[in-house]
């Protein structure tokens, strides 16, 4: 098993262009979710997806579109990227919705500028 | 919203003197999980805590959860270079799907 898989693993864009952040499970698990981490923040939660078809906002979800048109497919999209959009973004996948740990992936680092 | 505070932000120590950061939470929580995060890496799960008062060991690692469930601690004995990395706790409140991060404790060891 693969676990999560990101792509890409780097990133840099400028200001206004448009992106997809992929990301992929292979354990069946029907929540998905996408946090963003930065420097003393911690990781903010974007948005976030309770099986196929469903998807809610987190903390931070502004400048932001998810769709979750199967189990294993989450992409997080940049609509129109900023400066304040560098960050590392993780995407993570569990099992139930409160009681199982989270599945990171290793993460997207992208650079805005 | 909810929120989870962590303290410290930063923590270095000498290898083999201990460490505690502390979570707390504004409301009552249904669990919190722990997480690690080795630089450069991602956030790996470390243990759950779920019953009020419940303590768990793995190792030089104790984590706590307070009788309230308002509050955790994770201890680490005699730290080791192995234990160089970012600790988060993550907690939801009761009923809610979304798992909230600390900021988390980065913590460095000086062999």
């Amino acid at each position: 098993n693969a676990g999560v898989t990101q792509t890409p693993k780097f990133q840099v864009l400028k200001t206004g262009q448009s992106m997809t952040l992929q990301c992929a499970q292979d354990m069946n698990h029907e929540y998905m979710s996408w946090y963003r981490q930065d420097p003393g923040m911690g990781l903010r939660l974007i948005h976030y997806s309770v099986g196929a078809g469903i998807t809610d906002q987190g903390e931070v979800p502004n400048g932001y579109n998810v769709s979750r048109s199967t189990t294993e497919d989450f992409p997080l999209r940049l609509l129109s990227a900023a400066p304040s959009q560098t960050s590392v973004y993780f995407c993570a996948s569990t099992e139930d919705r409160v009681y199982s740990p989270l599945h990171f992936g290793n993460g997207t680092r992208l650079t805005v500028t | 919203g909810q929120q989870v505070m962590q303290i410290p932000q930063y923590q270095h120590v000498q290898e083999g003197e201990d460490f505690t950061t502390y979570c707390n939470s504004s409301t009552t929580l249904s669990n919190i999980q722990w997480y690690k995060q080795r630089p450069g890496g991602h956030p790996v799960f470390l243990i759950q805590l779920v019953k009020s008062g419940e303590v768990k060991k793995q190792k030089r690692l104790t984590f706590q959860f307070g009788e309230a469930k308002k509050n955790s601690s994770l201890h680490i004995t005699a730290t080791q270079t192995t234990d160089v990395g970012t600790y988060f706790c993550a907690g939801r409140q009761g009923g809610s799907e979304k798992l909230v991060f600390g900021k988390g404790t980065k913590l460095t060891v000086n062999p």
